[in-house]
Formats: structure tokens, C-alpha cells, sequence
């Protein structure tokens, strides 16, 4: 069974700062890894993904993420945000085999302020 | 553009009262997904359709049901809503059911039981 754990619930900065959200899992197998991001009220949108290859992922909206095996993160960073940045941010994993179930991290809020 | 759209956005039913909520999609995915996600918390995942071979999840109650009577169409029953069934509702789609596709979301129904 798979696993994901945001560290951080909650992350404040500042505009035009950068930001690391920090994502790790726990898996038995291997994985394929994905952000997704949520703005209020709204659907999960898809930042980047992990399935193979180069371990940097560049994502939309600026956003990269550095797949790390022998730790088993998948921190996702953007070098400078910007308030439309602000928003819910999940870490997913799915297993190679099966089906395609998401199994989801609790989220971090990403808050950026003036 | 395609996408997947789900109506109504906001749904208001009361205790014990059926409630159906519905998705469609534009993508002409084989797949489709329903996932619950309670406040401050992640999605979780229902069940799936893969084609017309349902498939749910272990630790889904049977108060939910889903139905999908075509290809571009998946409805959400719930039977008997409880309050802890309050939440926001997400469809996604993909393609195939590879663990390595891309589910996309649609913008969610938020479920209120009064």
C-alpha cells in the first residue's frame, strides 16, 4: 500500500519569494508521483508529474518538482511566487501496477502575501 | 475545449432525502472517477468506471451508488445522506486506466445536508 505525507499544513511567503512544499511517500513498490494543484472552490489541476527518467519535473505556472528515490520525497518549488499562487496544493501517488487510484497527501496551504 | 463539467456546483439536501449529482465529459475518456472530499481534507476515492465495469472502492458505503449510462456521462447517488456525507463531490477522467495517466478534474459539487 502507498502513502503520501505533507509535512507542512500551512505555508506562508511572501510575493515574489521562493517556496518549497514538501511531499514524501511510502510505497512498497514503485510509484508514479504528481502535484495537483486547487483553487477555492475549484477542481484539482495537474502541475507536473513524475513517471520516469530525469528526476527534475517541470510542471505549469513556473512550478518544478525534484523526485528523490533514496529519501522518497517529491518537494515541489517555485522560485518566485506570485499572489495567484495562493492555493491548495496535494501531492499524489499512484503504484505501477493496478489501477489508477490516486492516493492523496492532506494538502498544504500555500498563502502569499503582499 | 474539452473538459469535464459537473452540475449542480452547490447542491442542498436534506437528512435521508436522495440526491443525485452529475459529471460529463468532453474528452471521450474511457475512464471516470468520483472522489469525496470532506473539509480540509484530501480526496478520496469512491469508485471508477472503466467503460461499464464498475469498480468500488472497499470502504465506500453503500448509501453511494453510481451509475454510468454512456460514455460521456457518470451520475453520483447517494440513497440516504447522512451529515457526514457533506462534502465537495470531484469527477475526473482519464484516458486509460494506466497509473501513469492523467485524471482531469472537473470543478466539484459541494454537497450541503441540512
Amino acid at each position: 500500500a502507498q502513502s503520501v505525507t505533507q509535512l507542512d499544513s500551512q505555508v506562508p511567503v511572501f510575493e515574489e519569494a521562493p517556496v518549497e512544499l514538501r511531499c514524501n511517500y511510502s510505497s512498497s513498490v514503485s510509484v508514479y508521483l504528481f502535484w495537483y494543484v486547487q483553487y477555492p472552490n475549484q477542481g484539482l489541476q495537474l502541475l507536473l508529474k513524475y513517471l520516469s527518467g530525469s528526476t527534475l519535473v517541470k510542471g505549469i505556472n513556473g512550478f518544478e518538482a525534484e523526485f528523490n528515490k533514496s529519501q522518497t520525497s517529491f518537494h515541489l518549488r517555485k522560485p518566485s511566487v506570485h499572489i495567484s499562487d495562493t492555493a491548495e496544493y496535494f501531492c499524489a501517488v499512484t503504484g505501477t501496477g493496478g489501477y489508477n487510484k490516486l492516493i492523496f497527501g492532506a494538502g498544504t496551504r500555500l498563502a502569499v502575501h503582499p | 475545449d474539452a473538459m469535464v463539467i459537473q452540475n449542480p456546483r452547490y447542491q442542498v439536501t436534506q437528512f435521508g432525502k436522495p440526491v443525485t449529482l452529475s459529471c460529463s465529459q468532453t474528452l471521450n475518456h474511457n475512464v471516470m472517477y468520483w472522489y469525496q472530499q470532506k473539509s480540509s481534507q484530501a480526496p478520496k476515492l469512491l469508485f471508477h468506471y472503466y467503460d461499464k465495469d464498475f469498480n468500488n472502492e472497499a470502504d465506500t458505503p453503500d448509501n453511494f451508488q453510481s451509475r454510468r449510462p454512456n460514455t460521456s456521462f457518470c451520475f453520483l447517488d447517494i440513497r440516504s445522506p447522512g451529515l457526514g456525507d457533506a462534502a465537495m463531490y470531484l469527477c475526473a477522467t482519464s484516458r486509460g486506466q494506466g497509473t501513469s495517466e492523467t485524471q482531469y478534474f472537473g470543478p466539484g459539487t459541494r454537497l450541503l445536508v441540512l
